[in-house]
């Protein structure tokens, strides 16, 4: 079956532009995570959801940053007002169910996100 | 708080040779740990997984783990190299609280020569 697909692959913005990033998780995966990877770093926590709420926000740096997840399947991550230090690869990754430490998280390739 | 330290962001072997990687970790409960690999271009991949199980994990393409409590460490081995194993490895514990998220290390290189 698909893996979790993530669009688009690139994305070059201005800085001060708004931008959509998507998330396409495993069908069936209630669990549904968000990361950011700035060069030469591991991969960030952001925001954690299951199903359509968001039950952890805690890493999201500021109030320019939200995601939602309406129908509890596709996720989209949005920046406001971007900044050259969002530049980073966004990585979005799911997972069966709930937060258990035994489900595996099944990660995209990641956005590429310049802003320039 | 979890927390994840890789010591060594490069690491180069020779194809044939050991391979070592590693990673210390720091948690308030007893810790779920996770090795990740990331190929170019690529998703990250688990590896392996330590759930307070067997202290020694193994994982896929030859590779395994083991937990050490007294020394807070998940080192990751594998004990002949391969041109294929050239990738980014990183460490992960799971974050407090309930909702699953990862706490990743810097990542560590891994360079394989011919």
């Amino acid at each position: 079956g698909a893996g979790v697909s993530q669009t688009p692959s690139n994305k070059v913005t201005e800085k001060g532009k708004y931008v959509e990033l998507r998330c396409d998780p495993i069908s069936g995966h209630t669990a549904l995570y968000w990361y950011r990877q700035s060069l030469g770093q591991g991969p960030e926590f952001l925001i954690y959801f299951q199903g359509t709420g968001a039950a952890d926000d805690s890493g999201l740096p500021n109030d320019r940053f939200f995601a939602v997840r309406p129908e509890g399947s596709v996720s989209t991550l949005k920046i406001q007002r971007t900044e050259r230090g969002d530049s980073a690869v966004y990585l979005c990754a799911s997972s069966t169910s709930g937060p258990s430490s035994y489900n595996e998280q099944f990660f995209g390739p990641g956005t590429r996100l310049t802003v320039l | 708080a979890q927390s994840v330290t890789q010591l060594g962001s490069h690491v180069s072997v020779s194809e044939g040779a050991l391979v070592l990687l590693r990673c210390n970790y720091s948690s308030s409960v007893p810790p779920y740990l996770f090795w990740y690999v990331q190929y170019p271009n690529q998703g990250l991949q688990l590896l392996l997984k330590y759930t307070s199980a067997a202290t020694l994990v193994k994982g896929i393409n030859g590779f395994e783990a083991e937990f050490k409590k007294s020394e807070t460490s998940f080192h990751l081995t594998k004990p002949s190299a391969h041109m294929s194993d050239a990738a980014e490895y990183f460490c992960a514990v799971k974050g407090s609280g309930n909702t699953g998220k990862l706490i990743f290390g810097q990542g560590t290189t891994l360079q394989v020569k011919p």
